[in-house]
């Protein structure tokens, strides 16, 4: 089945930083990419997807690029502010279900 | 997006005990997916919920101790049965909008003594 890994799982950047997570996935029928981010105390909230006859996506201070051939999809948030912090999951969507990855911890440091 | 409410947002509950919680949507949905989160872990689905017909459960999970009703398009209830200290987690409700998206609930914080 398919399987999908996150990189970093902390990362902390100084305020207006940019800051990059990646995933890789494992199944070639992979066909849609989202990212959730969840604060604490709180469920896991949608801010960008990516299908995979697109090869990036923008969404003012948020990205997401895909890259099919290696399989790996990464997300992109630019001039970082201390409310970006949380924790952030990419998946894949495989066979109906979404596979998620362990999830990266972003601090963003004012 | 669809707006999803679940009660309730936590429980403490003795071991041996069962809950169930409740997830209601502010519009009709084919899809309704319940997932577990461990602590500071990752997403884990539980079972799709099936208007009309039995869940789906994944591998590791099992009706006896997660039974789910689906008794429309916008309801469904997930009971985490017999509990031990080893079923505290979050437990999320999540629904399918079209094709692609899928959104969460706030998610049922349960610690089980």
């Amino acid at each position: 089945g398919e399987n999908v890994e996150q990189h970093p799982s902390t990362l902390s950047v100084q305020e207006g930083d940019s800051a990059v997570i990646k995933c890789t996935y494992s199944d070639s029928a992979s066909n849609y990419f989202p990212w959730y981010k969840q604060e604490l105390g709180k469920g896991p909230q949608l801010i960008i997807d990516i299908r995979s006859n697109v090869g990036e996506k923008k969404d003012q201070r948020i990205a997401v690029t895909l890259n099919k051939t290696a399989k790996h999809f990464s997300l992109h948030i630019t001039e970082t502010q201390p409310e970006d912090s949380a924790v952030y999951f990419c998946a894949a969507r495989s066979q109906g279900n979404l596979i998620f990855g362990k999830g990266t911890k972003l601090s963003v440091k004012p | 997006s669809a707006v999803i409410s679940q009660k309730p947002s936590r429980d403490i509950c003795q071991r041996g005990t069962s809950l169930t919680i409740q997830c209601q949507v502010d519009s009709q949905v084919t899809m309704m997916f319940w997932y577990r989160q461990q602590p500071g872990q990752s997403l884990t689905l539980i079972a799709t919920a099936n208007q009309g017909s039995e869940a789906t459960y994944e591998s590791g999970f099992v009706i006896d101790k997660f039974p789910i009703s689906r008794p429309n398009l916008t309801f469904s209830t997930l009971t985490v049965s017999n509990m031990s200290p080893e079923d505290s987690s979050i437990y999320l409700c999540s629904v399918g909008a079209g094709p692609y998206e899928q959104y969460f609930g706030p998610g049922t914080r349960l610690t089980v003594t």
